[in-house]
This record gives C-alpha cells, sequence and structure tokens, in this order.
C-alpha cells in the first residue's frame, strides 16, 4: 500500500495560472478531504468528499474547486492563482464515517508569485 | 460549530522533562477528539484519538491523552521527553466527514 501519495511535491505558479494537485490513495477509503495549511494558522478545511460523484465546501473554498470521479483520486484545481493561495496543501483519506482516523498524505508545496 | 483551541504557541521543555501540551474543545456532546504531530517538512501523523470510554488514552511514542469533560480539555502529555520529539503538535475535533484542526503548538527540545 502506498497510502495516499500527492504530486507535485513543490510548484512554482505565477499570479492567474492555473494547476491541479493530485491526490490519490490505494486504501478504498470513501472519505476524502483537501487542506491547507498556513503559518499559525493550522490546517483548515478546503474541500471535503464522501464518495465518488459527491463533494462539498470546506471551511475557505473560495478559489478552489474539486470533483471526484474514482474512489482513489481526489484533484484539486485552481483556476486561477493568487498570492494568498501560497500554502502547503494536505490530502487526506478515511474509511470510517466521520472521518475518526485521517490518513494523510505528504503535502504539495506551493508558491504563487 | 466544533472546534479546538491550543492556548500555547510555542512550549519550550528540556530534554527528560515532561510535557503538556494544551487543547479546549468546544462542543455540546461528547466530541471525537485526536492529536497529530507533524515534524519539519513533513506531513501529520496520529499520536491518539478519543472517541468515548476510558477517558485516560495511550497513543504512540509515549504520549498519552487525558479526555476532561468539567474542563472541556484534552491535554497531550509525555512523562519524559526526547529531542526527537521536537515537532509542531495539533489537536483536532471531528467535523462532520473531516477534522477541525488547532493552530498548532510548536514544541522546542534543550539539552
Amino acid at each position: 500500500n502506498a497510502g495516499v501519495t500527492q504530486t507535485p511535491k513543490f510548484q512554482v505558479l505565477k499570479t492567474g495560472q492555473s494547476m491541479t494537485l493530485q491526490c490519490a490513495q490505494d486504501m478504498n477509503h470513501e472519505y476524502m478531504s483537501w487542506y491547507r495549511q498556513d503559518p499559525g494558522m493550522g490546517l483548515r478545511l478546503i474541500h471535503y468528499s464522501v464518495g465518488a460523484g459527491i463533494t462539498d465546501q470546506g471551511e475557505v473554498p473560495n478559489g478552489y474547486n474539486v470533483s471526484r470521479s474514482t474512489t482513489e483520486d481526489f484533484p484539486l484545481r485552481l483556476l486561477s492563482a493568487a498570492p494568498s493561495q501560497t500554502s502547503v496543501y494536505f490530502c487526506a483519506s478515511s474509511s470510517e464515517r466521520g472521518g475518526e482516523t485521517q490518513y494523510f498524505g505528504p503535502g504539495t508545496r506551493l508558491l504563487v508569485l | 460549530a466544533q472546534s479546538v483551541t491550543q492556548p500555547d504557541i510555542h512550549i519550550t521543555v528540556s530534554e527528560g522533562a515532561s510535557l503538556e501540551l494544551r487543547c479546549n474543545y468546544s462542543y455540546g456532546a461528547t466530541p471525537y477528539l485526536f492529536w497529530y504531530v507533524q515534524s519539519p517538512g513533513q506531513g501529520l501523523q496520529l499520536l491518539l484519538k478519543y472517541f468515548s470510554g476510558d477517558t485516560l488514552v495511550q497513543g504512540i511514542k509515549g504520549f498519552e491523552a487525558e479526555f476532561k469533560r468539567s474542563q472541556s480539555s484534552f491535554n497531550l502529555r509525555k512523562p519524559s521527553v526526547h529531542w526527537s520529539d521536537a515537532a509542531e503538535y495539533f489537536c483536532a475535533v471531528r467535523r462532520g466527514y473531516a477534522l477541525n484542526f488547532g493552530k498548532g503548538t510548536s514544541l522546542l527540545v534543550t539539552p
């Protein structure tokens, strides 16, 4: 089991560019989430999914889109990157209802210039 | 909405000393509570979790936490800190299908 994988590990974007952060898990987990981590802010929930075809917004969804076409993959899209989106992004997955034990990926560090 | 507060942004302890990291929660019912650790440049690792039952929870790496409903607290403890425990520690509470995190406590261990 690779667990939760994220690509790329590091990315630099210019303001206005778009990109997709990839997240995949091989544990057949129903629940997947995206968080962003900023200094002094902890981790904040961006979007989450409770299964293929079902997504919902978290605490800080603006500027991000998600979709869940398969159980394994949960990509996060930035349509028009802004400097405020400079952050470390973590993807997580869980098999229990309520997300009792979430498994985190290694993170993607994004810099928007 | 359920949330957690970590009052201490930074804590410094000497190697071998005991450690207690504070976490206060805000939730009407019994919350599902977690402690995660993040080493520099790394992802998050689950230390322990509390759902119900025994209020003293044992975790990995010699950590434990005690759920105190009367104080709305879920403090993390370790009797003897090792230099490798230097990291960022996050308390979290279940929020629907995901987690609501505290802002973290950065632990520095001195020789």
